[in-house]
Parts: C-alpha cells; sequence; structure tokens
C-alpha cells in the first residue's frame, strides 16, 4: 500500500492553522496513525485510528479520514511544533509510511 | 517509564552481518508486541520488521525479507534484529519500538537509535 503525502514542506507562522494529508492507494480503513520527528529525536505517535488523539497530546492536534485520505490539522500552531510529520498505514504488512511533511517557521 | 535502548549499530563492509539489540524496561515486555523502524540519513521513516509479544508472529518490510531476522529473548527482556548480507542502503538509524497492541503500526514508544553504516 503506497501512502502519499503533501505537501512535502510548508512554511507557517505560530498560530496558523497547518493541515496535512495522506492519500492511501487502497481502503485501509481507518488504520492509519500520524508521527510527529523533530531534528535529532526520534518520532512521537500523535494520532492512532485516524482520529484517537494519544495520551499526552496537545488537543490542537486532530485526525480525519474520509475515504481513502487522512487529514492531519494543527489548530493553532505553536513554536515546538515545527518539525516533520509522518503518516503511517497500519491495515496490512508491510507497513508503509509516507515521505513526510517539513513544517518549517515563516 | 518505558525504556527502549538499542545497541549493536556499527560501521561495516558490505556483505557483513550486524546483530542490534533493544533493552526495554518499565513495561511487561513479554507481553508487548515489538518492531524495529530504520531512517537512512536524511531521509524519512522506514518500517523494518514486527514481532508478536509471544514472538511466534514475524512480519517484514519486502526490503528486508530472507536478509533480516526478528527475535526476542522474553526472559532477557530483549528485542533482536539480526542482519545479513548488508548494502549500502541499509545505512540508517534503526529504531526499536514498542507497539500497541491493537496495531504495530501504532508505535507508543521509541529507542534513542543505534546507527548502522555500511561502508567499504
Amino acid at each position: 500500500i503506497q501512502m502519499t503525502q503533501s505537501p512535502s514542506s510548508l512554511s507557517a507562522s505560530v498560530g496558523e492553522r497547518v493541515t496535512i494529508t495522506c492519500r492511501a492507494s487502497q481502503d485501509i480503513s481507518y488504520s492509519l496513525a500520524w508521527y510527529q520527528q523533530k531534528p535529532g529525536q526520534a518520532p512521537n505517535l500523535l494520532i492512532f485510528g485516524a482520529s484517537n488523539l494519544q495520551t499526552g497530546v496537545p488537543s490542537r492536534f486532530s485526525g480525519t479520514a474520509s475515504g481513502t485520505d487522512f487529514t492531519l490539522t494543527i489548530s493553532s500552531l505553536h513554536p515546538e511544533d515545527f518539525a516533520t510529520y509522518y503518516c503511517l498505514q497500519a491495515h496490512s504488512f508491510p507497513l508503509t509510511f509516507g515521505g513526510g511533511t517539513k513544517v518549517e517557521i515563516k | 517509564e518505558v525504556q527502549l535502548l538499542e545497541s549493536g549499530g556499527d560501521l561495516v563492509q558490505p556483505g557483513g552481518s550486524l546483530r542490534l539489540s533493544c533493552a526495554g524496561s518499565g513495561f511487561m515486555f513479554s507481553s508487548s508486541d515489538m518492531g524495529w523502524v530504520r531512517q537512512a540519513p536524511g531521509k524519512g521513516l522506514e518500517w523494518v520488521s514486527g514481532v508478536s509479544a509471544g514472538g511466534g508472529a514475524k512480519y517484514y518490510a519486502d526490503s528486508v525479507k530472507g536478509r533480516f531476522t526478528i527475535s526476542r529473548d522474553n526472559s532477557k527482556n530483549t528485542l533482536y534484529l539480526q542482519i545479513n548480507g548488508l548494502r549500502a542502503d541499509d545505512t540508517a538509524v534503526y529504531y526499536c519500538v514498542k507497539t500497541s497492541r491493537d496495531s504495530y503500526g501504532y508505535m507508543q514508544s521509541w529507542g534513542q537509535g543505534t546507527l548502522v553504516t555500511v561502508s567499504s
């Protein structure tokens, strides 16, 4: 299953609303996770099951699903949110990540 | 607190072998599905392998099938990745992950990673 993530990068300001999209090449139901990775650090699970917030993740992060399209939204960008974000399909093996979206400061 | 500590990364010649280890603590290791994810320098994430809590079910990425073997020793709270036939494109940081009971794709905890470099 191929995961097409867009955009590959974006520039945004603190306080802006940011949306990142992943499209699956076939039906994966709601078996999708979102990860955040900051430079020099291991990734961190943000959302699982397409829309469920992992414990400890701020509520400004949210996930939605529509068919094979999945969206990660950051409602109001905080300084600590500048990072690279990845989607992952967890529906079937081999598991596959999207290419990543780097969120940079405008 | 969940802790995952990888070790075993090294500089290896093409065709060589390596065994990575991951020591888990702060959770019920023997009840947890586990896995490996890698990241080539400056590149994205790639899922490598997963293993069930008891070790009976194992899964691999197509790119490593037949060369990599995942295993675990629950008496030692340790996960392993045996890597054979190393190639230049295996150069990466290898992360050990603890996954959710619901899915191997929901990786709740990550180690700090261990670097494997394949070069002559």
